[in-house]
């Protein structure tokens, strides 16, 4: 997985919950990111952060928030508010700053409601 | 913001042969074209790459072509193999900032 870690593999939500999805990577990349993965659709961009202590919404990020206190890591949580929350969720980095170019992928958390 | 379809949603094809997928893109700015490869459970993988300055691309049996004109950036895999089978993503830029990515296509190899 190029040296991206993602865990927990499997994740349950209760109604009302915040749950966060750790992510962390040792490859000293600069730019981290978090997608959402539904099926038979691409990848959506939640959040995404070019430098510790910054981050930038994407497409979709309501009802999440992110941290980026260390340039290893990028946890992401999913707040109550997101009312839609069951999917598969990516996290991935690249070496520069720029947003679009050679991401590494973790393998990703699936994330259910109960 | 850019918009990228993606053909086809399945695909499958005989071991050996060939398999092509096309994407087409709508921002005139984007400059660079990635694939994405995702095997079952798995994030996806960085496959190969293109930038608009080029219109072929190859790395052994995996090519990509770009034409800037028409908007459209196709992969094509050559002598196909069972571990070519996985779920395959497009993807462009929206006017050189983050990445937009198509709908993926399911490629099947047949023994």
């Amino acid at each position: 997985d190029g040296g991206i870690t993602q865990s927990p593999k499997y994740l349950f939500r209760k109604e009302g919950q915040n749950v966060t999805l750790s992510c962390e990577q040792n490859l000293n990349h600069d730019a981290m990111y978090w997608y959402r993965q539904d099926p038979g659709q691409g990848l959506r961009l939640i959040y995404y952060s070019q430098i510790v202590n910054d981050f930038q919404k994407g497409d979709i990020a309501e009802g999440y928030s992110v941290s980026r206190e260390k340039k290893e890591s990028f946890p992401l949580t999913v707040t109550s508010a997101q009312k839609n929350p069951t999917a598969f969720y990516l996290c991935a980095s690249s070496p520069g700053t720029a947003t679009n170019e050679k991401l590494f992928f973790g393998s990703g958390t699936q994330l259910s409601v109960l | 913001g850019e918009n990228v379809e993606q053909h086809p949603s399945t695909l499958s094809v005989q071991e050996g042969d060939s398999a092509v997928i096309k994407c087409t893109y709508s921002d005139s700015a984007s400059n660079y074209f990635p694939w994405y490869k995702q095997e079952l459970g798995k994030g996806p993988q960085l496959i190969i790459d293109i930038r608009s300055n080029v219109g072929e691309k190859k790395d052994q049996r995996i090519a990509v072509t770009l034409n800037k004109t028409a908007k459209h950036f196709s992969l094509h895999i050559t002598e196909t193999q069972p571990e070519d089978s996985a779920v395959y993503f497009c993807a462009a830029p929206a006017g050189n900032e983050k990445l937009t990515f198509g709908t993926g296509t399911r490629l099947t190899i047949i023994p």
